[in-house]
């Protein structure tokens, strides 16, 4: 049963641009739900954060927008650049549950100049 | 240099046999994670452990085992009876805190000879 579903499977976005990747999730014991950044033949490294009880969080050209009423959140990057070609991944976590994240599928994401 | 090392970062193994995937991390974290990668299906867990000898079944473990004999190593046993264990493996740690994130190291890839 995929608990986390993201989409799209792949992203083209021109220099400058935004690039917005969606993800639903299906338990409502979550509590946490962070995004990855993946570069090939690396570990994923995490990107950004948010709990429940926020609706958006922003660190840079990062935002995070999360609908706790809909199940969904989502990853805003603005001014998309070249170097944020990546697979992105979100994901969940129930910190009673031993903080074991559920991960999305990924969004492989390139960014054309 | 604090982080979480994994070696190899290649691992070639012949059928029949059992491999072990070595992940070692200095950040004093007390809970560790290890993950299975294959593409188009985000990131699986295997195993976890919260505590040093002290381990838990993740949703894939059939075929894997694992020790938590010191907080610092937390060692991925491939056997024989995983039968397709090609895959981009990686582990993870984690600080014990209700939320605190998870973060990874650079991965091993496993490749059946």
């Amino acid at each position: 049963q995929q608990q986390v579903k993201q989409s799209p499977q792949s992203l083209i976005v021109q220099k400058g641009g935004i690039s917005i990747i969606n993800c639903a999730y299906e338990n409502t014991a979550f509590d946490y739900f962070p995004w990855y950044q993946q570069f090939p033949g690396k570990g994923p490294a995490l990107l950004i954060a948010i709990r429940p009880d926020v609706s958006e969080k922003k660190e840079g050209r990062f935002t995070i927008s999360f609908n706790k009423s809909a199940k969904q959140f989502s990853l805003h990057i603005m001014d998309s650049q070249p170097g944020d070609s990546a697979t992105y991944f979100c994901a969940a976590s129930n910190g009673g549950g031993g903080n074991k994240l559920t991960f999305g599928t990924g969004t492989q994401l390139k960014v054309e100049l | 240099d604090g982080g979480i090392t994994q070696s190899p970062k290649y691992l070639f193994r012949k059928e029949g046999q059992n491999v072990t995937l070595s992940c070692e991390q200095n950040l004093n974290h007390d809970a560790m994670y290890w993950y299975r990668q294959d593409p188009g299906q985000g990131l699986r867990l295997i195993y976890y452990s919260q505590i040093v000898n002290d381990f838990q079944k993740g949703d894939i473990a059939e075929g894997y085992s694992v020790s938590r004999e010191k907080k610092e190593s937390f060692p991925l046993t491939v056997t024989s009876a995983q039968k397709n264990p090609t895959a981009f493996y990686l582990c993870a740690s984690r600080q014990a805190g209700a939320l605190e994130t998870q973060y990874f190291g650079p991965g091993t890839r496993l490749l059946v000879l």
